[in-house]
């Protein structure tokens, strides 16, 4: 069983929907949560972290259960610009060791 | 441009050939990052750094890897006698850590390796 799983996708939801994405993580020493957005062949970047008490950046929403190991990004009002990989990730500490998603690709219909 | 660089950032060779790939991390960070991703799939981790040490390497990291940070600044990531299975892009990511918290890794913009 892989560290963190995610469902590859693809979603494919019209502009002004909101979709949302689960990862579980299997590591029950994981400390803490990140969700990456990665462009088709470009870098991933930090979109935001993931808080025990949920966290919200303007259309993004994110949400950590450590009863069941998994956490949640919610998007709303989707933009095409949102189109990309969604890469989930956890962090178990000690030397900085991260782990990522297979990530969770979101296409944008207009 | 002060964000992490990766040179080259194409890298073609035959089977059996030596490549090296650079990494120049964000000049203030002290931690530095080595990850490979092939399609489909998310980054996965290869060897880690915190200044020059050299402090976790994953096991897909095979004899033919290796890497280094000599003086804690830049990176180099080696392959020897390279195979068809390490075609994949390299990615490198930095970040400025001063306790024992995770910290935002920035990345590079990948080299990207085929090997025929």
């Amino acid at each position: 069983r892989k560290e963190v799983e995610q469902d590859p996708g693809p979603f494919n939801v019209p502009e002004g929907a909101t979709v949302a994405f689960n990862c579980t993580y299997s590591n029950s020493a994981s400390q803490s949560f990140f969700w990456y957005r990665q462009d088709c062949r470009k870098e991933p970047k930090l979109l935001m972290s993931v808080y025990s008490s949920g966290n919200e950046d303007g259309r993004f929403t994110a949400q950590l259960n450590r009863a069941s190991q998994y956490i949640s990004l919610l998007i709303r009002d989707s933009k095409l610009s949102d189109s990309a990989t969604y890469l989930c990730v956890s962090n178990s500490g000690g030397y900085q060791k991260v782990t990522f998603g297979t990530g969770t690709k979101l296409q944008v219909i207009p | 441009d002060t964000g992490v660089s990766q040179n080259p950032r194409h890298k073609i060779t035959k089977r059996g050939q030596n490549v090296t790939f650079r990494c120049d991390p964000i000049s203030e960070h002290n931690r530095l990052y080595w990850y490979r991703q092939t399609l489909g799939q998310g980054p996965e981790f290869l060897t880690y750094f915190q200044n020059e040490a050299q402090l976790e390497k994953s096991r897909l990291l095979s004899d033919r890897f290796s890497a280094e940070r000599p003086k804690g600044s830049f990176s180099t990531l080696e392959i020897q006698r390279t195979e068809q299975g390490d075609s994949a892009m390299y990615l490198c990511a930095s970040s400025l850590s001063l306790a024992a918290s995770y910290n935002e890794q920035f990345f590079g913009p990948g080299t990207r390796l085929t090997v025929l």
